[in-house]
């Protein structure tokens, strides 16, 4: 099915530690975002991209870096992981014709 | 400072009745997109309606509608005879920048709890 697939579904890392979630479309979407979802705060935008080779930040991007591999990929890396980096993390993706933003299903990470 | 603002506390909702979200929201941008998302327990965003500040009319789709009052920077959703499917969490999200422009910010307010009781 066409659509967002983020990886991995499910994380636990140590404080300190290092990992790359992953987020594709094949929609041919020239924006991407990733955002952090906590209880009580809404989607906070952390990074997005307005096309490959570009990124900025967004409200949230203390602690995290983010890549445009291509028009499919946009990766998020956290590089030392912080038990405050816990949160349900979505990428999406965007083509302004057609007016709505897909979602991924969601990466849930804690950080013990 | 905030662009979308969702205010209410949680909402019960009697089913088959109608309910209203609130959103306002904050740009100086004169082209931009408003969006309604659903979010049930389980987690998925679900996509329900799109205003763009030069439609003319108010967004409708199916039971979902967005009353849009520009001047006052609102777009509220109208579920029309809840269902118990519609007890979810709602965002309201804005999308900043000429539609075809690549520069495309998008921000989501803090959302709004329905529960629907039969």
């Amino acid at each position: 099915n066409a659509g967002v697939t983020q990886t991995p579904k499910f994380q636990v890392l140590k404080t300190g530690q290092s990992m790359t979630l992953q987020c594709a479309q094949d929609m041919n979407h020239n924006s991407m975002y990733w955002y952090r979802q906590d209880p009580g705060m809404g989607l906070r935008l952390i990074y997005y991209s307005a096309s490959e080779g570009t990124t900025d930040k967004g409200e949230v991007p203390n602690g995290y870096n983010v890549s445009r591999l291509n028009k499919r990929e946009f990766s998020l890396r956290l590089e030392s992981a912080a038990p405050s980096q816990t949160s349900v993390y979505f990428c999406a993706s965007l083509v302004e014709r057609q007016l709505q933003a897909f979602f991924g299903q969601g990466t849930r990470l804690t950080v013990v | 400072a905030q662009k979308i603002t969702q205010t209410q506390p949680g909402m019960f909702v009697q089913e088959k009745e109608a309910v209203t979200l609130d959103c306002t929201y904050d740009t100086s941008d004169p082209s931009y997109g408003l969006f309604w998302y659903k979010q049930p327990s389980s987690g998925e965003m679900i996509f329900l309606i799109y205003q763009g500040s030069y439609d003319q009319q108010n967004a409708t789709e199916g039971r979902y509608s967005l009353n849009f009052q520009k001047a006052r920077k609102s777009a509220n959703l109208v579920i029309s005879a809840s269902q118990l499917g519609d007890s979810a969490m709602y965002f309201c999200a804005m999308r900043e920048g000429p539609k075809g422009y690549g520069n495309n910010r998008l921000a989501f307010g803090k959302g709004n709890q329905v529960v629907v009781i039969p």
